[in-house]
């Protein structure tokens, strides 16, 4: 079955940087494209991020555009996030997700890549 | 972008009702909305997609539906289960969005 397990989660500073990981299996990883979503503490979901298949498309949320970096090796089946420049309001459980297959990607935006499977989660506190 | 405004926030029923939440595209999204539950501590969990389309497993009591840019997501005979937070997100185009959720509690 398909499985996705996020790592890398923990304590930051403010300022400072971490990198997330997202490691999947149970399925043939380099046909999907695959997304990263937070929830803050109290707050809805949020989608942040995603990349194409082959990695030569991602599109960002505002509001980790510029700071956050999505990327993916599909020689071991990982999704990284490289998160930069962490705030207070970073503080979330992130999730990977996986598109569905029926989607597409081009000139760095993805069609109907609706998220068909979840990880559980990883959290990230960002406080001094 | 894409935003997606969902209603009501929060709703209180009981057990056996029917229940109706809402998600209004701010423009044309055709079919790409999708319609998750997530518990706390859980991963969210995609019930249906392409406005209508039942995951596999999903019990009939949920279904969708849609006029124009308005999508519906109806639970028929609520069950203790079903207690969650439901969120709508349209996929038509990156960057995705979700709506800001339903908490669906105990009467």
């Amino acid at each position: 079955q398909v499985l996705l397990v996020e790592s890398g989660g923990g304590v930051v500073q403010p300022g400072r940087s971490l990198r997330l990981s997202c490691a999947a299996s149970g399925f043939v990883f380099s046909s999907y494209a695959m997304h990263w979503v937070r929830q803050a503490p109290g707050k809805g979901l949020e989608w942040l991020a995603v990349i194409s298949p082959d990695g030569n498309n991602k599109d960002y949320a505002d509001s980790v555009k510029g700071r956050f970096t999505i990327s993916r090796d599909n020689s071991k089946s990982t999704l990284d996030l490289q998160m930069d420049s962490l705030r207070a309001d970073d503080t979330a459980v992130y999730f990977c997700a996986r598109g569905d297959i029926g989607g597409y990607c081009t000139n760095g935006r993805c069609y109907g890549v609706w998220v068909d499977n979840w990880g559980q989660g990883t959290l990230v506190t960002v406080s001094s | 972008d894409i935003q997606v405004t969902q209603s009501p926030a929060s709703l209180s029923a009981s057990v056996g009702d029917r229940v109706t939440i809402t998600c209004r595209a701010s423009q044309s999204i055709s079919r790409y909305l999708s319609w998750y539950q997530h518990k706390p501590g859980r991963a969210p969990k995609v019930l249906i997609y392409a406005t209508s389309t039942l995951q596999d497993g999903v019990p009939s009591r949920f279904g969708g539906s849609r006029s124009g840019t308005e999508y519906n997501f109806t639970i028929t005979n609520l069950q203790p289960e079903d207690f969650a937070t439901y969120y709508c997100q349209q996929s038509y185009s990156s960057p995705l969005t979700f709506g800001g959720g339903t908490k669906v509690e105990i009467k």
